[in-house]
């Protein structure tokens, strides 16, 4: 079957580093996607990654291994508001999204 | 440019009730998106549209749900009778080709009671 695999839960400082592991295991490989939720709100997309290594986009990053069906988003300076769910998908060979359950990310002051 | 529209927000329903969701997608988008997200998951896809035509509804539980996009722009969302596990946030998608970003609307979110 098909599969995408995040921590439920992260906390972290404000001011901060924080990397967010997603691994997926799918039938094909079509990119990676990387998707912000606030707490009652839809989801907003945060990058796209289809070939290997980083793409950085001013304070997020986001790195994929296709070998190793990897990828990892890195938030630096963390802020109050980047309190969110951060949430993994790939589309697979047949161009369907298939989504992870999302990474709560809890920043303290 | 105008996002995802969605109605209504919120909408509390009894069990065996019916209830229908509406979505109009950014202009000129082709694919649009029913998502079912229930607290803590990741978003599930309930039926894929290309243009006013179905390209995945393999996960609609089609005894009870039913969906259309009669001219390829927007589309409804109905359930009936509803269940007590039907209680999400039902999130509308659309994106411009079929391996683009997704953009979404802000969701209905309903409660059977």
């Amino acid at each position: 079957g098909q599969n995408i695999d995040q921590p439920t839960e992260m906390t972290a400082t404000e001011g901060a580093i924080v990397q967010i592991n997603c691994t997926y295991q799918t039938s094909g490989f079509n990119g990676l996607f990387w998707y912000q939720q606030h707490a009652g709100e839809a989801p907003t997309f945060l990058s796209y990654n289809v070939l290997d290594g980083l793409e950085e986009k001013g304070r997020f990053s986001s790195f994929l291994s296709r070998s190793k069906g990897y990828s990892y988003l890195l938030l630096k300076e963390l802020q109050m508001k980047d309190s969110a769910s951060y949430l993994c998908a790939v589309r697979d060979s047949n161009y369907q999204l298939i989504w992870g359950a999302g990474t709560k990310l809890i920043i303290k002051p | 440019e105008a996002g995802v529209a969605q109605s209504p927000r919120y909408k509390i329903i009894e069990k065996r009730q019916s209830v229908a969701f509406w979505c109009n997608p950014i202009s000129g988008h082709a694919t649009l998106y029913w998502y079912q997200q229930i607290l803590g998951q990741g978003p599930k896809l309930l039926i894929q549209f290309q243009n006013n035509g179905v390209v995945d509804d393999s996960q609609l539980p089609k005894d009870r749900f039913s969906a259309e996009r009669l001219k390829g722009v927007d589309s409804t969302l109905k359930i009936q009778p509803a269940k007590l596990e039907d209680s999400a946030v039902y999130l509308c998608a659309s994106s411009s080709k079929g391996a683009g970003e997704l953009f979404f609307g802000e969701g209905s979110r309903l409660t059977v009671l």
